[in-house]
């Protein structure tokens, strides 16, 4: 059974620094792309970052680049999103989810149960 | 970047009447385009990959068509259960952009 659970969220002040972790069990973690995609309290979904399989590849959105950094550990099956200066807008549930293939470019066939991240002025 | 237009916003209907969510992406991304279903206070849950292939266990009663820029997601019987926030997908290429959702509600 594919399970995926983040862990990191926090309160934090405008301009800080917090790093998410998904650990990810139930399947060959390396062989498949993982994504972040977070959802601000009563929003819709916003994807984030993607990370292909081998971690060769890396993509973000344009409100988050430069500033957050998306990783894998594949020895630890675990992702990461480490995110600096952060906004009041970054306030979500952060959700990692695994993507249907190695690639980038694939749907998201698993979502964790979400991290909350609440950014305070 | 591609901007995905979904529509309408909400809609209301009744058990058993047929639904169809309409979503058109700024550029055509050839079949690259998922469907989810959000239940309120649940994970999104992937429901259509490839504009047309239903995910495992999703019930038949939702289908998904469409290529290049214009899709659909159609709810051939609207059940209560499938009262939920829809929304579309491109992964033809990063950024991998969401649709602003379409809310469901039953009448």
């Amino acid at each position: 059974e594919v399970q995926l659970l983040e862990s990191g969220g926090a309160l934090v002040q405008s301009g800080g620094s917090l790093r998410l972790s998904c650990a990810a069990s139930g399947f060959t973690f390396s062989s498949y792309a993982m994504s972040w995609v977070r959802q601000a309290p009563g929003k819709g979904l916003e994807w984030v970052s993607v990370i292909s399989g081998s971690g060769g590849s890396t993509y973000y959105a344009d409100s988050v680049k430069g500033r957050f950094t998306i990783s894998r550990d594949n020895s630890k099956n675990t992702l990461y999103m480490q995110i600096n200066s952060l906004r009041a807008e970054d306030t979500a549930v952060y959700y990692c989810a695994k993507a249907r293939a190695e690639r980038v470019s694939a749907a998201l066939n698993y979502w964790g149960q979400g991290t909350l991240v609440t950014v305070s002025s | 970047d591609i901007q995905m237009t979904q529509s309408p916003s909400s809609l209301s209907a009744s058990v058993g009447d047929r639904l169809t969510i309409t979503c058109r992406a700024s550029q055509g991304i050839s079949n690259y385009l998922a469907w989810y279903q959000q239940k309120p206070g649940k994970v999104p849950q992937l429901l259509i990959y490839a504009a047309s292939t239903l995910q495992s266990g999703v019930p038949s009663r939702f289908s998904g068509s469409g290529s290049g820029t214009d899709f659909t997601l159609t709810i051939s019987s609207l059940q209560p259960e499938d009262v939920a926030t829809y929304y579309c997908q491109e992964y033809n290429s990063a950024p991998l952009t969401f649709g602003g959702g379409t809310k469901v509600e039953i009448k």
